[in-house]
């Protein structure tokens, strides 16, 4: 099983839909996750942090769900400039530096 | 802008020959990282530091060395270039238990 699991896509969605990804983890120590985005040919930026509480950026939303291992992000409104893969980012467990990406879920909004 | 700067950013060598990309960061950071991204795979840690001289082995680490003689720069070696290691290399820079902030990225094709 690999340490993070996304649905690697793509989800083609129109302008102004929501879209919601699911992203899995296998170690319960995990103590950090991120979302990042990543734009063809370029490198990963931060997206969001992700907390315990779940937490909202404008049409951005992180949760994550302990008990199933598991963290979501939701897009409301989506843009033509949403298009991208999405990375959800794990660290490997408790008190470690160290950060285990997944292999992204591609989104691409159609007009 | 993170700060984070590589070079080469495009590099073709050929098969055994060594290579050293080098990444340079203004932030002070005290981790910094050597990620490679394939298709399939996703991003994977090749070498960390966290600090000067203290660095560490990733996932992938056959085949490459890294050295970090200042904190603002961190160079990856690759001892003798092989068509596996035809990649596009990521640094990142970050700070203990806080996000990760990527370079532009290194490709390199070994023919």
């Amino acid at each position: 099983r690999k340490e993070v699991e996304q649905d690697p896509g793509p989800f083609n969605v129109p302008e102004g839909a929501t879209v919601a990804f699911n992203c899995t983890y296998s170690n319960s120590a995990s103590q950090s996750f991120f979302w990042y985005r990543q734009d063809c040919r370029k490198e990963p930026k931060l997206l969001m942090s992700v907390y315990s509480s779940g937490n909202e950026d404008g049409r951005f939303t992180a949760q994550l769900n302990r008990a199933s291992q598991y963290i979501s992000l939701l897009i409301r409104d989506s843009k033509l400039s949403d298009s991208a893969t999405y990375l959800c980012v794990v660290n490997k467990g408790r008190n470690t530096d160290k950060l285990i990406f997944g292999t992204g879920t591609r989104l691409q909004v159609f007009p | 802008d993170a700060g984070i700067t590589q070079s080469p950013r495009h590099k073709v060598t050929e098969t055994g020959t060594p290579v050293t990309l080098r990444c340079h960061q203004t932030e002070n950071h005290r981790y910094m990282y050597w990620y490679r991204q394939d298709p399939g795979h996703g991003l994977r840690l090749i070498h960390y530091s966290y600090g000067v001289k203290d660095t560490d082995k990733g996932e992938v680490s056959d085949g490459y060395s890294v050295s970090r003689s200042k904190t603002e720069d961190f160079l990856l070696t690759l001892e003798s270039a092989t068509s596996s290691q035809t990649s596009v290399y990521f640094c990142a820079g970050g700070d203990f238990g806080n996000t990760i902030y990527f370079g532009e990225g290194s490709w390199l094709t070994v023919v």
